[in-house]
């Protein structure tokens, strides 16, 4: 079946812009995260979704950035007015909740701010 | 302060050994632990996921132990081979209700022919 997907799969921006980042989870997916890897950085975690729940926000980095799910399926990560040390690897995740706690990774959206 | 160290940042080895990657942790306490593999441009895949309360758990060349007293998991890859070349990348999940992951920086395995 499908995966995680991720769109775009690169993004290069200028700084002071404001970025997108868009996530599909896995169909009947309720739990969601997103996470940040940067050049030899372990996976930050930025945020997570659990079905109606209010969203865990306690890994967003400032208040720059922000994530919203809807529909409890498709997710977006929003970055405003992006800063250089904003660049690295970001990536989703699913996991079937309350079975287990495997998450399933989308690609990634590789961001470069200019 | 809180600390996942993942034993090299790079291991090599020879086709058809075990390689042994080592996960040690300081300041947490977690209900379990999982490893993932991690190719070049693509997110992290699940391998397995070991409780605070079993020791070993096996899956086809993969096993994996959790030492809660050392604070460490090792995970071995027995009769490595070249397509084992990855990353390789622990996390803790805190807490048995826990949904949220904290990964180490993981290991970057090579498996020479």
């Amino acid at each position: 079946g499908a995966g995680v997907s991720q769109s775009p799969s690169n993004k290069v921006t200028e700084k002071g812009k404001d970025v997108e980042l868009r996530c599909d989870p896995i169909s009947g997916h309720t739990a969601l995260y997103w996470y940040r890897q940067s050049l030899g950085q372990g996976l930050e975690f930025l945020i997570y979704f659990q079905g109606n729940s209010a969203p865990d926000k306690s890994g967003l980095p400032s208040d720059r950035f922000s994530a919203e799910r809807t529909g409890g399926s498709v997710s977006t990560l929003t970055i405003q007015r992006t800063q250089q040390e904003d660049s690295a690897v970001y990536l989703c995740a699913s996991s079937l909740q309350p079975d287990s706690r495997t998450q399933y990774f989308g690609p990634g959206t590789r961001l470069t701010v200019l | 302060s809180q600390k996942i160290e993942q034993n090299s940042e790079a291991l090599n080895i020879q086709e058809g050994k075990t390689a042994t990657l080592t996960c040690n942790y300081t300041n947490y306490s977690p209900a379990y632990l999982q490893w993932y593999r991690q190719d070049p441009g693509r997110g992290p895949v699940f391998l397995l996921l070991i409780r605070e309360n079993e020791k070993e758990k096996r899956k086809e060349r993969l096993k994996v132990t959790f030492d809660t007293t050392l604070k460490q998991s090792l995970f071995h890859i027995t009769a490595s081979q070249p397509a084992d070349s990855a990353t390789y990348l622990c996390a803790l999940g805190i807490g048995a209700g826990s949904y949220q992951l904290t990964f180490g920086k993981g290991t970057k395995l090579s498996v020479i022919p």
